[in-house]
């Protein structure tokens, strides 16, 4: 199993521009999530899915959209990119509440 | 004030030493996660708990629920235990429930 991927590893977009950041599990986990990690905070939720079809918001959704089409995939978008929207962005995944979460290795994003 | 609060912030050790990390905790929750994030920026997890003890090789994770409480010990530590321990907790919602995390411990072992 490949896990939890994420594409692209690094990005440097311009303010305004839009983007989508993939992820991608083969674990068939109803629960995936975004974080995005700033220096001095820990990880924040930005959205999440319970399943296929289910979205829902997390801490920090502003400027973020998500869509749960498959159980595979989670892309997250960026419709105007900002530059407090510098960050690393982390997907996860796990089968159940109570559940270990796996990591996908992480997109570091960079907004001038 | 945070509702995950992790101490101490940075800690360095030479190889070898015993190694605690603290986490504490202000609201109910159902797990705590310990997790590890090597210096290229993986994050692996460790250890999910909701009471007690659990070991893994040299790694050791304690909760006390009363005292809404948790440590990381690593024993006999080595250079490449060397990264960024987090603890997070997963904290019941009306509709499903929502992990939170602590702001890392930044562990450095010398050799």
């Amino acid at each position: 199993n490949a896990g939890v991927t994420q594409t692209p590893k690094f990005q440097v977009l311009k303010t305004g521009q839009s983007m989508t950041l993939q992820c991608a599990q083969d674990m068939n986990h109803e629960y995936m999530s975004w974080y995005r990690q700033d220096p001095g905070m820990g990880l924040r939720l930005i959205h999440y899915s319970v399943g296929a079809g289910i979205t829902d918001q997390g801490e920090v959704p502003n400027g973020y959209n998500v869509s749960r089409s498959t159980t595979e995939d989670f892309p997250l978008r960026l419709l105007s990119a900002a530059p407090s929207q510098t960050s690393v962005y982390f997907c996860a995944s796990r089968r159940g509440l109570a559940d270990t979460q796996y990591f996908g290795p992480g997109t570091r994003l960079t907004v001038l | 004030k945070n509702e995950v609060e992790q101490s101490p912030q940075n800690l360095t050790a030479q190889e070898g030493e015993f190694i605690t990390i603290n986490c504490s905790y202000s609201v109910g929750i159902s797990a705590l996660h310990w997790l590890q994030q090597h210096p290229g920026g993986g994050i692996v997890s460790l250890f999910m708990l909701s009471s007690g003890k659990k070991k893994h090789g040299r790694l050791i994770a304690t909760i006390n629920i009363q005292e809404k409480h948790s440590s990381l010990h690593i024993t006999a530590s080595h250079p490449r235990d060397s990264a960024v321990y987090i603890c997070a907790v997963m904290i019941p919602q009306t509709s499903g429930s929502r992990l939170t995390f602590g702001e890392g411990t930044q562990l450095t072992v010398n050799p």
